[in-house]
């Protein structure tokens, strides 16, 4: 089925600890983001990227590392886990264009992510 | 920058009943759009309406609808006949196409419960 993957669905990691979640879309979409969501927060922008080789940070990049090779793979790497980044992260893609993006964005199935 | 608030951190109704949920906005901008996000518990998040701020008309789908107010940068979100497969948490997002803002702003959510 067309959609956005994400890999691993939970994770837990030690303090410190490296990790990089994947994120995968198969619509040929320009846009891709990593938001975070925590409780009473909504969903945060992290990163996001408008094509391969283009990211951008978002409002919570800090500890966060992204890149865009092809269309399709938006890695999202944690350099240095802490318990701070314990969260559920989410990838999304989309158009970019006007008149496709009111398609709105299409989400994977998160990872909930355990930093002790 | 564009911020989104929803004033309602929890709402309930009763299975077949009316509910609104309400969305407010900021921007600057003349040209944008809106969604509401469904996020039910088993995490996935799932495109419920879009309003594209150019067309005066609401945006409905099947039971839900919503009320687009541009001058007061309102958007609610009404849900009639409420089901108990309604229950969820409900984002507000506003999108913006001026170059390089593509991404998704959210509120903080809703979140819904629904009585039998």
């Amino acid at each position: 089925n067309a959609g956005v993957t994400q890999t691993p669905k939970f994770q837990v990691l030690k303090t410190g600890q490296s990790m990089t979640l994947q994120c995968a879309q198969d619509m040929n979409h320009e846009y891709m983001s990593w938001y975070r969501q925590d409780p009473g927060m909504g969903l945060r922008l992290i990163h996001y990227s408008v094509g391969a080789g283009i990211t951008d940070q978002g409002e919570v990049p800090n500890g966060y590392n992204v890149s865009r090779s092809t269309t399709e793979d938006f890695p999202l790497r944690l350099l240095s886990a802490a318990p701070s980044q314990t969260s559920v992260y989410f990838c999304a893609s989309s158009y970019s264009r006007k008149d496709t993006g009111t398609q709105g964005y299409t989400f994977g199935s998160g990872t909930r992510l355990t930093v002790v | 920058a564009q911020t989104v608030t929803q004033s309602q951190p929890e709402m309930s109704v009763q299975e077949a009943e009316t509910v609104t949920l309400s969305c407010t906005y900021d921007t600057s901008e003349s040209d944008y759009y809106l969604f509401w996000y469904k996020q039910p518990p088993s995490r996935q998040m799932i495109l419920v309406i879009r309003q594209e701020a150019y067309k005066q008309q609401n945006a409905t789908e099947n039971r839900f609808s919503v009320n687009f107010q541009k001058a007061a940068k309102s958007f609610s979100l009404k849900i009639s006949d409420s089901q108990l497969g309604d229950a969820a948490m409900y984002f507000c997002a506003y999108r913006s196409f001026r170059g390089g803002s593509e991404k998704l702003v959210f509120g903080k959510g809703t979140k819904l419960t629904v009585n039998p």
